[in-house]
């Protein structure tokens, strides 16, 4: 049973566009809710979280939008660039569960110069 | 300041064989958990090493085992290799102290079973 779905699975848009992400979860357990980038040949890199009592959260070119009662989440990348064309993964935690990271299927973006 | 490290980079076993991988964690960090992510997937945990104990163990058979010693760095240990194996497997470090859930992974081993 697949506890974090993720959409879409690839995604491709041009230099400057908003690609935006989702995910969705089940659990009203988790309270912990990651964002990681992965590029071919490497380890996911975190790139952004959020926990439940905020509904957006932004660093930099990345935003995480958070919606508790729809139990949706997801990522936007501003004025997107070539560079951020890798794969994004979205993740849930659960409360007192700190090692056990739910990780959704990943979208694979690619940002056309 | 080292992040995750992880060795060896790539190794080829074949069905049956036992394998070992290694893990040193982020400095400062105390938790070690490793993944396994099959290829086009999302990483799967194992399961997570605290003070020298596993902690948490996610749906894997026994014959994946760990071990962490007490510099914090940890061993995944796999048995009796079977070609579903095949992967990248992640290792992970957190610290255990403090409200901070921050999983910072390693570039990963990649296992390839024959």
């Amino acid at each position: 049973q697949q506890q974090v779905k993720q959409s879409p699975q690839s995604l491709i848009v041009q230099k400057g566009g908003i690609p935006i992400i989702n995910c969705a979860y089940e659990n009203t357990a988790f309270d912990y809710f990651p964002w990681y980038q992965q590029f071919p040949g490497k380890g996911p890199a975190l790139l952004i979280a959020i926990r439940p009592d905020v509904s957006e959260k932004k660093e930099g070119r990345f935003t995480i939008s958070f919606n508790k009662s729809a139990k949706q989440f997801s990522l936007h990348i501003m004025d997107s660039q070539p560079g951020d064309s890798a794969t994004y993964f979205c993740a849930a935690q659960g409360r007192g569960s700190q090692g056990n990271l739910i990780f959704g299927k990943g979208t694979k973006l690619s940002v056309k110069p | 300041d080292a992040g995750v490290t992880q060795s060896p980079t790539h190794l080829i076993k074949t069905r049956g064989q036992q394998v070992t991988l290694r893990c040193s964690p982020k400095s400062g960090h105390d938790t070690v958990s490793w993944y396994q992510q099959a290829l086009g997937q999302g990483p799967q945990f194992i399961f997570q090493y605290y003070e020298e104990e596993e902690r948490q163990r996610g749906n894997f058979p026994d014959r994946f085992s760990g071990h962490q010693f007490p510099n914090y760095s940890s061993e995944l240990n796999v048995n009796a290799l079977l070609l579903g194996d095949s992967a990248l497997y992640l290792c992970a470090s957190s610290p255990r102290t403090g409200a901070s859930y921050e999983q910072y992974f390693g570039p990963g081993t990649r296992l390839t079973v024959t």
